[in-house]
């Protein structure tokens, strides 16, 4: 099973200020990574497919990066409404494995 | 826009069996696969497995041969049961959209998962 080492696990970050979320895979899983973002009593949501590519309706300031074991997620300028968890999946092989989340917190 | 709804009992006891149905709408139950994931209270997201429309399944080894899926396509629904239940399997179920399908014989794997049900809480006490 690969596993998925999200870091760090809080960022406290303020309001138009630039995030940037790490994730790690204990092999490589190429390119088939995805993150999600997830606020409290709801589903979590598809933010990246790919590693990069976003998903529909997903804003220009959410971009991501990487390959093979190191991933990265960014919020180039964070809004109010970004405040939330965020994990990361790959998919690359059985099982389908997350990281532990990334709890973006106002500053 | 598809839409996923989640049903099934909130409490279920020790060592019985957990059971759950999701209901598609807005899009055919053909198209893609479904998977299932839980989340323990204040804890990461688990995958549970997937299943096409044709039947076939695949699920996550930890939960070793206790977990059994379904398709109903006349309903377009899809269903889960876990057995043997214990504490531990006390989560939020959700249903999911895979983004996996199969066309002119080949399948192409894309297991993110883009459209979510809102989730049902199942805890296991007696």
């Amino acid at each position: 099973e690969i596993v998925m080492t999200q870091s760090p696990a809080t960022l406290s970050v303020s309001p138009g200020e630039r995030a940037t979320l790490s994730c790690r895979a204990s092999q490589s899983v190429n390119s088939n990574l995805a993150w999600y973002q997830q606020k409290p009593g709801q589903a979590p949501r598809l933010l990246i497919s790919g590693a990069s590519t976003r998903a529909t309706g997903i804003p220009p300031w959410f971009s991501g990066s990487g390959s093979g074991t190191d991933f990265a997620l960014t919020i180039s300028s964070l809004q109010s409404e970004d405040f939330a968890v965020y994990y990361c999946q790959q998919y690359n092989s059985w099982p389908f494995t997350f990281g532990g989340g990334t709890k973006v917190e106002i500053k | 826009q598809v839409q996923l709804q989640e049903s099934g009992p909130g409490l279920v006891k020790p060592s019985e069996t957990l059971s759950l149905t999701c209901a598609v709408s807005g899009g055919s139950i053909s198209s893609y696969y479904w998977t299932w994931i839980r989340q323990p209270p204040g804890k990461g997201l688990e995958w549970i497995g997937y299943i096409y429309y044709s039947g076939s399944t695949n699920h996550n080894p930890s939960l070793k041969s206790r977990v059994t899926m379904s398709v109903d396509t006349s309903k377009n629904q899809f269903s889960l049961k876990l057995s043997s239940v214990t504490a531990a399997d006390t989560a939020v179920y959700y249903c999911a959209r895979d983004r996996s399908y199969c066309s002119g014989g080949s399948c192409y794997f894309n297991n993110w998962f883009d459209s979510w049900g809102q989730g049902t809480l199942v805890t296991v006490s007696s």
